[in-house]
């Protein structure tokens, strides 16, 4: 089946500076790829919607700012945290549309980031 | 607007026994409706989904799923719970927002198994 791969899988930075996690669909072309934060024993909340050669949108009350997306070609997205502050440490998710207009999603693994 | 309701937040069961997770949606029109399971620190594996048709629906790891138009509900079921079966558990349906077909997942039900 289709996969979906994110690195790192883990990262700790410092406070105030950024990270960025990749999301890349490996067997499969991605024009759009959905980013999700998860915080500890809760959902998965959906931060923004990355498409290959346009901006990303974003949901209600996620900071554009702060959360850079950038989907760089038709199997790489990347979410920058930028100032990263202890507060945006969670679990981050992406995941890629099986094909065109369908709802199944693949996932990735994950990022676990942690700022201290 | 689209909603999804796992009403159990923590379910044990015994090895051996039969479960149930419930999942209530709120969608006007016929839902996409799925199941997914997480693993600690890992993202999320389909279990199986429905679209149209049979309203029984078969996934893997000997799960299943009826959908219930009138009850709007997708309950996931299994006959005999396995050791190795414990994670996290969503619900998630398919909404069209801002032109994107997205996914909204319920609060999820955390599933413990004991020997």
């Amino acid at each position: 089946g289709a996969v979906v791969s994110q690195h790192p899988s883990w990262v700790i930075c410092k406070s105030g500076t950024s990270v960025k996690i990749e999301c890349r669909s490996l067997d499969f072309q991605a024009t759009t790829m959905f980013w999700y934060r998860q915080f500890p024993k809760q959902s998965l909340m959906l931060m923004a919607t990355s498409n290959e050669g346009s901006k990303a949108t974003y949901e209600q009350g996620v900071e554009k700012d702060k959360f850079l997306i950038n989907h760089a070609s038709l199997t790489l997205s990347t979410l920058t945290v930028t100032s990263a502050h202890p507060e945006d440490s969670s679990f981050y998710i992406c995941s890629a549309p099986r094909a065109t207009r369908t709802y199944e999603q693949y996932f990735g693994p994950g990022t676990r980031l942690t700022v201290t | 607007a689209q909603s999804v309701t796992q009403p159990d937040i923590h379910i044990t069961v015994s090895e051996g026994a039969s479960l149930e997770l419930r999942c209530n949606y709120s969608y006007g029109a016929t839902p996409y409706l799925f199941w997914y399971v997480q693993s600690p620190g890992q993202g999320l594996q389909l279990l199986l989904k429905y679209f149209s048709g049979d309203t029984l629906v078969q996934g893997i790891k000997g799960f299943e799923a009826e959908f219930k138009r009138s009850q709007s509900s997708f309950n996931l079921r299994k006959p005999s719970v396995h050791w190795s079966d414990a994670a996290e558990y969503f619900c998630a349906v398919g909404a069209l927002s801002g032109g994107y077909n997205k996914l909204i997942f319920g609060a999820g039900t955390r599933l413990a198994v004991h020997p």
